[in-house]
């Protein structure tokens, strides 16, 4: 079965508002949670990542917040700017056990002027 | 930053030929990967690969399917024979080390359509 979901496909938030993206995971031995940003027909980019000994990690209008007894993590973007507009993807891996990351099925964010 | 590049972008292709996916990996890059994602669906591991071997693969990673890097240039996925349900995108990837916070770089996909 799918080990990462976003349960929300699409987003909708004003300019300058907060978007906040959420990611369920299954697997209790993930310890590395990653968010990727993609444009249509370009390849997934990393935004912002965070191991499982840490809660929360925060890089500039960008703060990851894990929650390991409830098996998730969110992404929070503050003063959201059109240029946000575009999927985004949750991913996570068990870092003892080989290099394959498990992808959720991204969700599209729409930032409106 | 550095990019991985796939060739080509688009591939079509009948059913039942043989089709081979290239990736050019960051150049000092050291595992290589391929990932799938149907149409609607969530990118999927297939396979890594270090060291000229198959580290590990997954169930969809089907026995038509082989990886190779041969003396250090193009990361290929080779399909042979082809089935419709190989139709997706496939995503190369590469990283310096073994796990996702190794400078992990994707490519922009080879949309491949199996006809």
């Amino acid at each position: 079965g799918q080990q990462v979901k976003q349960s929300s496909p699409s987003l909708t938030v004003q300019e300058g508002g907060i978007s906040i993206l959420n990611c369920d995971y299954e697997n209790d031995m993930f310890d590395y949670f990653a968010w990727y940003k993609k444009y249509p027909d370009n390849s997934p980019t990393l935004l912002i990542s965070v191991r499982s000994n840490v809660d929360k990690r925060e890089d500039g209008r960008l703060t990851v917040f894990l929650n390991k007894s409830g098996k998730h993590f969110s992404l929070h973007i503050t003063a959201s700017q059109p240029e946000d507009t575009a999927v985004y993807l949750c991913a996570a891996e068990q870092q003892g056990t080989g290099s394959k990351l498990s992808f959720g099925k991204g969700a599209k964010l729409t930032v409106s002027p | 930053g550095p990019k991985v590049l796939q060739i080509p972008s688009h591939q079509i292709i009948d059913m039942g030929q043989m089709v081979t996916l290239n990736c050019d990996p960051v150049s000092n890059h050291l595992y290589f990967y391929w990932y799938k994602q149907i149409l609607g669906q969530q990118m999927e591991f297939l396979v890594n690969f270090y060291n000229g071997k198959v580290m590990e693969k997954s169930k969809l990673f089907k026995d038509q399917f082989s990886v190779e890097r041969p003396d250090g240039s193009y990361f290929t996925l080779k399909i042979q024979p082809t089935a419709l349900e190989d139709s997706a995108v496939y995503f190369c990837a590469s990283s310096l080390g073994r796990y996702a916070n190794s400078d992990y770089t994707f490519g922009s996909g080879t949309r491949l359509l199996v006809i």
